[in-house]
């Protein structure tokens, strides 16, 4: 069946980027998304793309999406204190709205 | 834009007693709705869906229950809960309106059960 993989954990110092990566399996999704969870917070949606691109910037936020290899990055310039959270990669599964999910990525920001 | 409400925020029950966790939807008609149950801080389970009024599908077995008895509200409901059913719920909604169709999800509900 469909599967998403994550990492579960990174580690990256204050002003630094950090490159999140995620692999997905339904080579017939049609749209993956990044997702951020602050501690005791629901998930907010931070970016998408849709499967025809490969790179969607906005302000410090970079996806990369490689569709041929179904990998999927998100690279945070800058990265700051406020960037610490949980970051859920998903996949929309073809022919309906249902979302894959990623088990989510630990952000751990060192002074 | 859409936002979602759900209620309460924290909850301690006991072992055996009922739940029931409401979430309402605004700023769209006719949305996806999605209960998830989140433990320990990480992955997310999904629990039950509706694509409309009354429609609800279940993807786990288990003790909970979900309804919907209006567009633009779901319930997730228990008769008598378990220590396992502690955890973090959270309610999504998707419109296929929504540019992108990604989920607005609400803020969720810590449930603790002693």
């Amino acid at each position: 069946g469909e599967d998403v993989e994550q990492s579960l954990f990174l580690s990256v110092r204050e002003g630094d980027s950090s490159v999140i990566n995620c692999t997905y399996t339904d080579s017939s999704s049609t749209y993956l998304y990044w997702y951020k969870q602050e501690p005791g917070a629901g998930l907010q949606l931070l970016t998408y793309i849709f499967s025809n691109m490969d790179m969607k910037q906005d302000q410090r936020l970079t996806v990369l999406l490689n569709k041929k290899d179904k990998h999927l990055s998100l690279r945070i310039a800058d990265t700051q204190t406020g960037d610490s959270a949980i970051y859920f990669c998903a996949e929309r599964a073809s022919g309906n709205y249902q979302l894959i999910w990623g088990a989510g990525t630990k952000l751990i920001i060192k002074p | 834009s859409q936002t979602i409400h759900q209620w309460p925020a924290t909850l301690v029950q006991p072992v055996g007693s009922p739940l029931s966790l409401e979430c309402t939807v605004e700023g769209t008609s006719n949305p996806n709705l999605y209960w998830y149950r989140q433990a320990a801080g990480r992955g997310l389970q999904l629990l039950f869906y509706s694509v409309g009024i009354g429609q609800i599908s279940s993807e786990v077995p288990q003790n909970l229950s979900a309804s919907r008895p209006q567009d633009r509200q779901f319930i997730l409901s228990s008769k008598k809960l378990l220590l396992s059913d502690s955890g973090f719920y959270l309610c999504a909604s998707v419109n296929s309106r929504d540019r992108g169709h990604g989920y607005t999800f609400g803020s969720g509900t810590r449930l603790t059960v002693v």
